[in-house]
């Protein structure tokens, strides 16, 4: 079964950083297209970052030169390295697999940026 | 970028009818690589349609999505309890990925 769990969301001041995790089990992030969305509240759905099967990325101009997308195959695991966080980046982050449009998702880390 | 209008905002409809939700492309979207999203309140998007027309897989054949230019278009044929919800496009064409604002979907 294909599954996908983030983790590492939290409260986080202006201007730091926070590394989110997304576990996969069932497939191998090393083969796939990965990507990470992000759901402000109440809000629709922004794509945020891409890690393709051959390793290279992209990014929103949101959050370009900010925001690293990486990935370790040995735990099958991507993760988003996010740098000078702004209150605007506040949002529930999803982590979803490409393959037929992104056909498998995570549940979701909350990342609240805020004094 | 391509921007993505859906239409309407929020629809009223009573379970046992069709809807029919709608997804306008600024411009083409290449080999109509468009998918169609269901979020439930609290919960992840879930895939209903990709490359315009496909059901994903478990997806009951009462949703069926259509392409025409650059207009898009997934219709339920007759709507269970279960469908009331926010629906989502999303083209994955070209980069960056974009998504349309939603529709609400909600129990006359």
């Amino acid at each position: 079964e294909v599954q996908l769990v983030e983790s590492g969301g939290g409260l986080i001041q202006p201007g730091g950083s926070l590394r989110l995790s997304c576990a996969a089990s069932g497939f191998a992030v090393r083969s796939n297209y990965m990507n990470w969305v992000r759901q402000a509240p109440g809000k629709g759905l922004e794509w945020v970052s891409v890690i393709y099967s051959g390793g290279s990325t992209d990014y929103a101009d949101s959050v370009k030169g900010r925001f690293t997308i990486s990935r370790d195959s040995s735990k099958n695991t991507v993760y988003l390295q996010m740098n000078s966080l702004r209150a605007e980046d506040t949002a529930i982050y999803y982590c979803a697999r490409y393959f037929d449009a992104f056909d498998a998702w995570g549940q979701g880390t909350m990342v609240t940026v805020s004094s | 970028e391509i921007v993505l209008t859906q239409s309407p905002g929020t629809l009223s409809l009573s379970p046992g009818e069709r809807a029919t939700l709608s997804c306008r492309a600024s411009q083409t979207v290449r080999s109509n690589y468009l998918a169609w999203y269901q979020q439930k309140p609290g919960q992840a998007p879930r895939l209903l349609i990709y490359d315009a027309s496909n059901r994903a897989t478990g997806i009951p054949d009462r949703f069926s999505g259509s392409a025409s230019g650059t207009d898009f278009t997934v219709t339920i044929s007759r709507l269970e309890p279960e469908d009331f919800a926010v629906y989502y496009c999303q083209q994955y064409g070209s980069s960056p990925i974009t998504f349309g604002q939603g529709t609400r979907l909600e129990i006359k």
